[in-house]
Order: C-alpha cells, then sequence, then structure tokens
C-alpha cells in the first residue's frame, strides 16, 4: 500500500468552527490531491498540488483552502467550516514521473461532520 | 465538457455468475481510463487502466475492462464474481482539458454498488 496517512480520520465540529485536515505520504510523489466523496456525487476534486507551495483550484474548491510547505505534507483548511462541508474527504497521491498515465493512490479518508 | 457515466446506482449479481459494470466517457482527443474499487471504510485502490493498445484490458483481482471507442464505453467486467467482490466501484476519466500545471486530473463517475449474493 502506499504510504499516506490521513488525519484525523474522524472529526465533529460546529459550524464556523475552522477545520484542519493533514495528508502526509512517504512515497516522495509530486502531485497531491483533496477530493470529497458524497453520495450521489461520487468524488470530486478539492484543490491539488503539482509540487512545494504550487496549488490550484479543482470542481469544488470554494470555502476551501490548502497549503503544501514539505513535498511530503498537504494540508486541507476549511476556515469556517459548514453543514454543507460534512463529508468523507480523500488525499490521493501520483507520481507524475515520466510514462506515469496518471492513476492515484488514495488514504484511507477523513469523515468530517459539521453540526 | 469531459465527464463520465455510470449509469446504475447499483448492480446485483448471483455469486459465480458474471458481472458487469457500466461507464461511458465523454473527452476531447485520446481518453485515459481507469477503474477504482472502494470497500467499506476504505479509501479508493486502483484496479485497472486502459492508454492504449489492446481494447481488452486486465486488471487486478480477475477484472478486466472492454474499451470500445465508438460507443465510447469502458465497462468493467469478471467472468465469475465473489461475493468479495461486493463494493463501490468507480469509473474515471483523465482530464486533458485543464492541464495547467497538473499532469491531468481525473474525473470520476458516481460509483456504482455491486451487491454479489451467495
Amino acid at each position: 500500500d502506499a504510504g499516506i496517512t490521513q488525519s484525523p480520520r474522524h472529526k465533529v465540529t460546529e459550524t464556523g468552527t475552522p477545520v484542519t485536515l493533514r495528508c502526509h505520504q512517504t512515497e516522495n510523489h509530486r502531485y497531491m490531491y483533496w477530493y470529497r466523496q458524497d453520495p450521489g456525487h461520487g468524488l470530486r476534486l478539492i484543490h491539488y498540488s503539482y509540487g512545494v507551495k504550487d496549488t490550484d483550484k479543482g470542481e469544488v474548491s470554494d470555502g476551501y483552502s490548502v497549503s503544501r510547505s514539505k513535498t511530503e505534507d498537504f494540508l486541507l483548511t476549511l476556515e469556517s467550516a459548514t453543514s454543507s462541508q460534512t463529508s468523507v474527504y480523500f488525499c490521493a497521491i501520483s507520481s507524475g514521473t515520466s510514462g506515469n498515465t496518471g492513476e492515484l493512490f488514495f488514504g484511507e479518508g477523513s469523515r468530517l461532520t459539521v453540526l | 465538457a469531459q465527464s463520465v457515466a455510470q449509469p446504475e446506482d447499483q448492480v446485483n449479481v448471483a455469486e459465480g455468475n458474471p458481472l458487469t459494470v457500466k461507464c461511458t466517457y465523454s473527452v476531447s482527443g485520446n481518453p485515459y481510463l481507469f477503474w477504482y474499487v472502494q470497500y467499506p471504510n476504505r479509501g479508493l485502490q486502483f484496479l485497472l487502466k486502459y492508454i492504449t493498445g489492446d481494447n481488452l484490458v486486465k486488471g487486478s483481482y480477475g477484472f478486466e475492462a472492454e474499451f470500445n471507442k465508438s460507443q465510447t464505453s469502458f465497462h468493467l467486467k469478471k467472468p465469475s464474481a465473489l461475493v468479495s467482490d461486493s463494493a463501490l466501484y468507480f469509473c474515471a476519466v483523465r482530464d486533458t482539458m485543464n492541464y495547467g500545471g497538473s499532469q491531468g486530473n481525473l474525473i470520476f463517475g458516481k460509483g456504482t454498488k455491486l451487491s454479489v449474493k451467495p
């Protein structure tokens, strides 16, 4: 299994509070992604990173920010959590090396409940 | 717009019977197609991919997928289903439009729940 660790795995918080989810990889992969999974929507890309301090928005980036100060860590922050952000969040990585065709390796997920 | 469709929310199969999970896609240019599986309370696991070449792609756990360019489909198949195959299956296509600084992000379908009964 790819070395991807997400923390926390479960979190319950209240509306309006800030939340940070962490993704840590030991694979030294260049690309890192944050997806959210919701019933009826599958997986939707929130933000991704293509290198240290290089990030970009995905399909559903409103209300989220990210940071990547080291190759191994990719943080997802909800500045002021809302109930619509209740979801399961997945981090994924990809090597992006020559010949790599884009398959992703996923973490185990972080279940966030916003009350 | 590039997209992936999985027309069935759920597929029910008896153990030992063949299974098919359907996927159709819409992309510009040549598609890079993927299948992932998700077991309960786990992350997604890569099953197989089509990039180029033989239209029948073999992957993990005895699964295979058939690429059909004329029908823009990439259906997942297995000759004989197992109860342990019960899971959520996702089809994905690589986004070749919004390249930017990325290698091409994956666009996922909504998933199909496969239930294999003994």
